[in-house]
């Protein structure tokens, strides 16, 4: 078991509506990214953060945003929700910035409607 | 830019036969190199990965996978598949200079019939 955990397993939400992500890092792990997956795709790389900093940003625009908070739990926010928003969002703790072994979570499956 | 190609989009196996996933990777520094399986639904699980030294990995549930420099490869093999292993696999990069970022594959579906 992983221990990263994320909430809600499954949301619906309507076009131009604004959701929120949480997900709750493996114990002691200061990093967390944030994936996108498109049904039928690979994951795509949305940002990370590292003690509660963005630290890199993949291709997405600027309302997709996020926190990591002091327990380094994280948030996804999306703004202006578009159809093509639904996906799988996983998130991912790793033990230290460039420690390259993430450990996943179950993901959210956000419907948009 | 960085990229990762898993030209198969589904495998079909028999239960007991081998198996070997073909992955091919475009980077320009020495890769960081994994694989990842995800069940229906699931997140990802890590099956291994390959940093540095010896160029045949192994990672859990018997699988191994082997790092091919000259070919920009990293297959996947498997000895003898089980109905577990039904799963979708997915090949992954990762760029230490861009903050770890894991770039993946598309996937390749694997089926395994009785």
């Amino acid at each position: 078991e992983t221990g990263v955990t994320q909430s809600p397993t499954h949301l619906i939400k309507t076009r131009g509506q604004q959701v929120t992500l949480r997900c709750s890092s493996q114990s002691g792990h200061n990093t967390v990214s944030w994936y996108q997956q498109a049904l039928g795709q690979g994951p795509q790389f949305i940002f990370q953060y590292y003690r509660e900093e963005e630290n890199g940003r993949g291709n997405f625009p600027p309302r997709f945003s996020g926190l990591q908070f002091p327990n380094y739990s994280s948030e996804l926010n999306v703004n202006a929700l578009e159809l093509d928003d639904s996906a799988l969002y996983l998130c991912a703790s790793s033990l230290e910035r460039l420690n390259t072994e993430a450990f996943f979570g179950q993901g959210t499956r956000l419907t948009v409607v | 830019a960085q990229s990762v190609t898993q030209p198969d989009i589904h495998i079909t196996v028999s239960e007991g036969a081998s198996l070997e996933l073909r992955c091919n990777y475009s980077y320009g520094a020495t890769p960081y190199l994994f694989w990842y399986v995800q069940s229906p639904g699931q997140g990802l699980q890590l099956l291994l990965k390959y940093f540095s030294g010896d160029t045949l990995v192994q990672g859990i549930k018997g699988f191994e996978a082997e790092f091919k420099r000259s070919q920009s490869s990293f297959n996947l093999r498997k000895p003898s598949v089980h109905w577990s292993d039904a799963a979708e696999y997915f090949c992954a990069v990762a760029q230490r200079e861009y903050g770890n970022k894991l770039v993946f594959g598309a996937g390749t579906i694997l089926r395994v019939k009785s």
